[in-house]
Order: structure tokens, then sequence, then C-alpha cells
């Protein structure tokens, strides 16, 4: 079965601060989602993005699906933005997770 | 107007016992999903249904039971619940195999 690898594991960010999340898969997709997993546990849907680049705020995505790998990009981060961001892939209707990266944000 | 909910939210058991999940989405959908997430926050797929049939069983015990009375609805039951059941479920939709998925609110099940 595909493959996903996240990274970094974990990040710490002072406010206000940029980050790039790296997503890497082992096999062509026609599916793959950006999720934000907040602290109360909810799964929050950022990015369907299997191929091409999208935008919506301060938050921006990339998939190169020649090349196997998909960026998540947050400017100006805020503490709400604290949580687990998981990439999830599918090219069978099942989305396979990658082990997510937590990301904190500091005030 | 909650597109994909999920009864109960937390649930607390006793080894043993069965129980069952259930869960409803508003968003005309026809594929429906369980995901289980881990203590160690990792998601796998459990089922698939489509049009009210199966399309994806992962290697799950014959204890876990889905069914989908119709489009808008896929329960899961699971019988004689052990610790290792303890876990978060999420149920999900999409409008096919390939679309977008949306997932519920999820339900904690630990089982004591």
């Amino acid at each position: 079965g595909i493959q996903v690898e996240q990274s970094p594991p974990d990040l710490i960010l002072q406010e206000g601060a940029n980050s790039t999340l790296r997503c890497n898969f082992s096999d062509s997709v026609n599916n793959l989602q950006w999720f934000h997993q907040n602290p109360w546990g909810q799964l929050i849907n950022l990015f369907y993005i299997p191929s091409g680049t999208k935008q919506n705020g301060r938050l921006s995505a990339t998939t190169v699906a020649t090349e196997r790998y998909s960026l998540l990009y947050i400017s100006s981060s805020q503490t709400t933005d604290s949580g687990v961001y998981f990439c999830a892939v599918s090219n069978t209707g099942k989305l396979i997770f990658g082990q997510g990266t937590t990301l904190q944000v500091k005030p | 107007d909650t597109a994909v909910s999920q009864t109960p939210k937390y649930l607390v058991t006793q080894m043993g016992n069965d129980k069952s999940i259930k869960c409803e989405q508003n968003l005309g959908h026809d594929t429906m999903y369980w995901y289980k997430q881990d203590s160690k926050k990792f998601l796998k797929i459990m089922f698939s249904y489509n049009n009210k049939e199966l399309i994806i069983n992962e290697t799950v015990p014959n204890r876990f039971s889905p069914k989908s009375p119709d489009k808008a609805h896929l329960n899961l039951h699971i019988n004689s619940l052990e610790l290792g059941d303890s876990a978060v479920y999420f149920c999900a939709s999409s409008q096919d195999t390939r679309s977008e998925q949306y997932f519920g609110p999820g339900t904690r099940l630990t089982v004591t």
C-alpha cells in the first residue's frame, strides 16, 4: 500500500512566524487532503489538493503529483493554529494518513 | 446544519459489552467511512460503504460490524468489547471514492 511520511514530526513556533510542512507519498494518488486536528480532537478540512496550488487566507498548499510530495505553508502563525496537521492520500478510496506534524505556536 | 454527525460523543463501557456508534450525513454523499484513531493519534480506515454496499473492509476483527440502513447513515456495532478497542472512532463521507472526505466530530470510546 501507499506509504505517507510527514515532516517535521514536531514544530514549535513563535506567534507570527511562518512554517512549511511536508508530505511525501510513495505512489500516484487521486486524492490528497490536509487536515488540522485541533486540541478538541476535531478534524478540520484544510485543503483537497491532489495536484496544483491552493490558498485559503494564511494557509496555502502545493502538491507536485509527479514528484509525489505536498507542502502546507502557514504564514503569520497564531496560537489557534496549534494542533496536529495530517496529510492523507488515496488512490483506492481509503485515505492513508501520515503520522502528523504536531505544531505548537507560542504567544 | 451539521454535515457529518456522530452519537454518542463519549462512550465508557466495560469489557465484554456490546455497543453501537451512529453516524449520519446530510451532504447527500454516496460514500461513507469509519476510521479509528489510536492513542498515538494514528488514523486508519476500517470500513467504507458506497450506496449502502460494503466496498472496503480492512483487517478488522469480526467483532466490528458496520451497517448502512440507507445512504445517509452508517452505524458501527462492536461486540464483546476489549481494552484495545479504546480509541476515537471517526465517521466520514464523500460524494464518491475519489472526492474530498468530510469527517464527523469523533466518538471517544473507553473500555474499562
